[in-house]
């Protein structure tokens, strides 16, 4: 089974609209943390935001925000006000804290491909 | 400077030649990584490392290498490349834990002919 799925491949959004975007994990570890990457045409790799499984509180970092639905194993990436700037590659992607006896780098979803247009 | 840098940035090599893809980290982070990128995959992980000398599998580790006999220096060595290793590969680094951010290198496209 998938640890990260992203049910998105594609999405277009219009210019200053908000977008969701979607990532269910499965972990039986109960020490995890769920992170969301960008990634331009450009190829880097920018972290934008990060949620722990012991957080109480849904992260927020500036435009972005990460709303976390723990029972329902979900981590959607929510970007207000989107902007050109924005279309990119978005990675969901999960580090595990261990006593599951997994890896102990990231697993990632495949991906969505975000587009803005104006 | 400050980072995490790779290199080299592009490389070109043929079907069993060996290679070695250098990643650098200015951090004294105590874990490094190792992923590859393909479309359709996302980034898989291929090796990490917790400390200098202690390296360990990944999810698609087979026909790669990894030594770490500094803290600062993770490097990958493909020793008999494969065309199925033509990929972008991306150098990461960060605290130990799950709550600790990865940070990433700029990515290394290797195309093996």
């Amino acid at each position: 089974a998938q640890k990260i799925t992203q049910t998105q491949p594609g999405m277009f959004v219009q210019e200053k609209e908000a977008v969701t975007l979607d990532c269910t994990y499965d972990t039986s570890d109960p020490s995890y943390g769920l992170f969301w990457y960008k990634q331009p045409s450009s190829g880097e790799m920018i972290f934008l935001i990060y949620q722990g499984s012991y957080d109480q509180q849904n992260a927020t970092e500036g435009r972005y925000s990460l709303n976390f639905q723990k029972a329902r194993k979900s981590a959607n990436l929510v970007i207000s006000a989107s902007q050109l700037g924005d279309s990119a590659m978005y990675f969901c992607a999960m580090r595990e804290g261990g006593s599951g006896g997994g890896a102990d780098g990231l697993t990632f979803g495949k991906g969505t491909h975000l587009i803005i247009q104006p | 400077d400050a980072g995490i840098t790779q290199s080299p940035r592009y490389k070109i090599t043929e079907t069993g030649r060996q290679v070695t893809l250098m990643c650098h980290q200015t951090w004294s982070h105590s874990y490094m990584f190792w992923y590859r990128q393909d479309l359709g995959h996302g980034l898989r992980l291929i090796y990490y490392s917790a400390a200098a000398d202690i390296t360990d599998k990944g999810e698609v580790p087979d026909g790669y290498v990894v030594s770490r006999s500094k803290t600062e220096n993770f490097p990958l060595t493909l020793e008999s490349a494969t065309r199925s290793q033509t990929s972008v590969y991306f150098c990461a680094s960060s605290g130990s834990g799950p709550y600790n951010e990865q940070f990433f290198g700029p990515g290394t496209r290797l195309t093996v002919l």
